[in-house]
């Protein structure tokens, strides 16, 4: 299986100010042929179900705010979002669709300072 | 727009098989491949399969022994059978669709882009 690991674990930042989730890959998820990375991000608010953020590690989904960005390749992999606001609380997690079993990291909890 | 919706026992006895059915809305499910996922209360997120109207279909092999998904075309539905379970298997349990990313004639199955409301189930005797 392919391990993602997400760093931090929980990351509180101030309004306004940019914040940086990681997810590094065991292995790299780059289809070279295709040259496509096979990673996504999701938003998880409480209570809620997931929602997609980015696919192919840096395709905004329609109606995400431009001030969240996705890049990386091969086995790195950011989350960004540029200035924080109080919506954007929430659990972030990665995820590997390059091969399956698809897995997820641990999840990023991002809160208000 | 497509919506997904959840349906089945709330409470499921453990050694029993738990049955879940995702109804979706607004979309046919003859096109896409349809994902079960589940998340444990408080925990993370456990991808369990995918399924596919052609038939193609693919399990988490931590789970494949016990896990059957099958699809109702003229109901616009798919379902999961997880078999033997026990208190680890208590979680909410999310239908989601694989989405696609067309270019010219090229379509790339990609991340599950519509979620289901998620539906907990508890497994208690």
């Amino acid at each position: 299986d392919i391990v993602m690991t997400q760093s931090p674990d929980s990351l509180a930042v101030s309004l306004g100010e940019r914040a940086t989730i990681k997810c590094k890959s065991s292995q790299s998820v780059l289809h070279s042929s295709k040259n496509k990375n096979y990673l996504a991000w999701y938003q998880q608010k409480a209570g809620q179900p997931p929602k997609l953020v980015f696919y192919w590690a840096s395709t905004r989904e329609s109606g995400v705010p431009d001030r969240f960005s996705g890049s990386g390749s091969g086995t790195d992999f950011t989350l960004t979002i540029s200035s924080l606001q109080a919506e954007d609380v929430a659990v972030y997690y990665c995820q590997q669709y390059y091969g399956t079993p698809h897995t997820f990291g641990q999840g990023t909890k991002l809160e208000i300072k | 727009q497509v919506h997904l919706q959840e349906s089945g026992p709330g409470l499921v006895t453990p050694s029993e098989t738990l049955s879940l059915t995702c109804s979706v809305s607004g979309g046919s499910i003859s096109t896409y491949y349809w994902s079960w996922i589940r998340q444990p209360p408080g925990k993370g997120l456990e991808w369990i399969g995918y399924t596919h109207h052609s038939g193609n279909t693919e399990y988490n092999p931590s789970l494949k022994s016990r896990v059957t998904t099958s699809m109702d075309t003229p109901k616009n539905q798919f379902s999961l059978k997880l078999g033997s379970v026990t208190a680890a298997d208590t979680a909410v349990y999310y239908c989601a669709r694989v989405g696609e990313s067309c270019s010219g004639n090229t379509c790339y199955s990609h991340a599950f882009d519509v979620w289901g409301q998620g539906t907990l189930v508890t497994v208690s005797s």
